[in-house]
């Protein structure tokens, strides 16, 4: 069964880091590409990034590109999003999931993980 | 970037009803677009992809149509479970982009 565990979340003040981390299991983790999607509370799903099996060129959504990074290590199977000069509207549950299929199957995702919760406030 | 509109926000809608949710891409994206199902407090669920292909464990009562930039949601029959909210999200290019969503409550 494929688990997608994140960690990482909490209250920051604007300006901070934070570093979010998400474990993986039941699959071949080094084999599939991976996103971050996060949600402001109350709010709809808003996409933020999105790493390649080798963790080559990631993509970034505007909001976030400069100040967020995502790495993974496959020999660890856990996913990173280091989170730079956090601002208010950065707030939200971040969820990680998984490709659903191999590299040039599609951009969608399966499964997700449960979510951490990132607050920026001061 | 591409933008996702989707409509209504919300419906209200008894068990039993037929419900239709669009979603419009702001330029052609083919058939690279997606549906997720987001229950309150869980994370979302992959309900569609590819506009048509439905995941595993969805029931034949939900279906997905449309290609270039209009797509449908339909849920034939509504059921009890089925009460959440909807996103669609296109995977034509980078930034991915999801709809607004469309929240479906009981009437």
């Amino acid at each position: 069964e494929v688990q997608l565990l994140e960690s990482g979340g909490g209250l920051v003040q604007p300006g901070g880091s934070l570093r979010l981390s998400c474990a993986a299991s039941g699959f071949t983790f080094s084999s599939y590409s991976m996103t971050w999607v996060r949600q402001a509370p109350g709010k709809g799903l808003e996409w933020v990034s999105a790493i390649g099996g080798s963790g080559a060129t990631p993509y970034y959504a505007d909001s976030v590109k400069g100040r967020f990074t995502s790495s993974r290590d496959n020999s660890k199977n856990t996913l990173y999003l280091q989170m730079n000069s956090l601002r208010a509207e950065d707030t939200a549950v971040y969820y990680c999931a998984k490709y659903r299929g191999y590299s040039g199957s599609g951009d969608w995702f399966d499964p997700w993980g449960q979510g951490t919760l990132v607050t920026v406030s001061s | 970037d591409i933008q996702m509109t989707q409509s209504p926000s919300s419906v209200s809608a008894s068990v039993g009803d037929r419900v239709t949710i669009t979603c419009r891409a702001s330029q052609g994206i083919s058939s690279w677009l997606a549906w997720y199902q987001q229950k309150p407090g869980k994370a979302p669920k992959l309900l569609i992809y590819a506009a048509s292909t439905l995941e595993s464990w969805v029931p034949s009562r939900f279906s997905g149509s449309g290609s270039g930039t209009d797509f449908t949601l339909t849920i034939s029959s509504l059921q009890p479970e089925d009460f959440a909210t909807y996103y669609c999200q296109q995977a034509n290019s980078f930034p991915l982009t999801f709809g607004g969503g469309t929240k479906v409550e009981i009437k």
